[in-house]
């Protein structure tokens, strides 16, 4: 079946640092790919998409490039925050299928 | 637009009783779903409805769990005779399918964490 690999965390950085998380997965077909942030005390939330190959996703400087030749989505940012601070979910969906299939999660603390 | 609200946001309770949850979607999401969350995992998904047809259910949903959405507004999720390894964070979500789109975002609740002693 489908799933989503994430490297392990926690992360730990200083402000200013460049932030790589890695994510690979595994489908039958062509997903879509997210990455989902939670902040403490707070819900899911959509950070940024892509839906096809090669397709860039960005937001609030963070991006993630759809890599069909190595099956991977990772997130970067090139100076994280002290507010980045949070747990990173990267996910996927079938085409046509209506559920997210999540990784781990990797906790991001950023010291400043 | 407040989001979506899920209640309660906490529950103890102890093992063999029933819970239920509640979670009011979006305002006009036709889409909404049941997610569950272990410590250190992802969240995994547990079944979906298109306004009040259930149309998936995950094979984590035993039959001591039952989801109804019976308007097509807010939805419920029982536990029957709980079990301590029903302990977890129950996520809701809800979505609007945009016509001609390739995917749908999905917008989460806050959760409600359940604790079975």
């Amino acid at each position: 079946g489908d799933s989503v690999t994430q490297m392990e965390g926690p992360v730990t950085l200083s402000e200013e640092a460049f932030l790589t998380i890695n994510c690979t997965y595994t489908a039958t077909g062509y997903p879509s790919l997210f990455w989902y942030v939670q902040y403490p005390g707070e819900g899911l939330q959509l950070l940024l998409k892509a839906t096809k190959a090669d397709d860039k996703g960005s937001n609030k400087g963070f991006e993630a490039t759809y890599r069909k030749e190595t099956t991977s989505f990772h997130l970067e940012k090139g100076s994280v925050q002290v507010s980045d601070s949070a747990v990173y979910f990267c996910a996927l969906s079938e085409w046509g299928s209506e559920k997210l299939v999540f990784g781990k999660g990797t906790k991001l603390t950023v010291n400043p | 637009d407040t989001g979506v609200s899920q209640n309660p946001r906490h529950k103890i309770t102890k093992r063999g009783q029933n819970v239920t949850f509640r979670c009011d979607p979006i305002s006009e999401h036709n889409r909404l779903y049941w997610y569950r969350q272990t410590l250190g995992q992802g969240p995994e998904f547990l079944t979906y409805f298109q306004n009040e047809a259930q149309l998936e259910k995950s094979r984590l949903l035993s039959d001591r769990f039952s989801a109804e959405r019976p308007k097509g507004s807010f939805s419920t999720l029982e536990i029957q005779r709980t079990e301590q390894g029903d302990s977890a964070m129950y996520l809701c979500a809800s979505s609007a399918r945009l016509a001609g789109a390739s995917y749908n975002e999905q917008f989460f609740g806050p959760g409600t964490r359940l604790t079975v002693l």
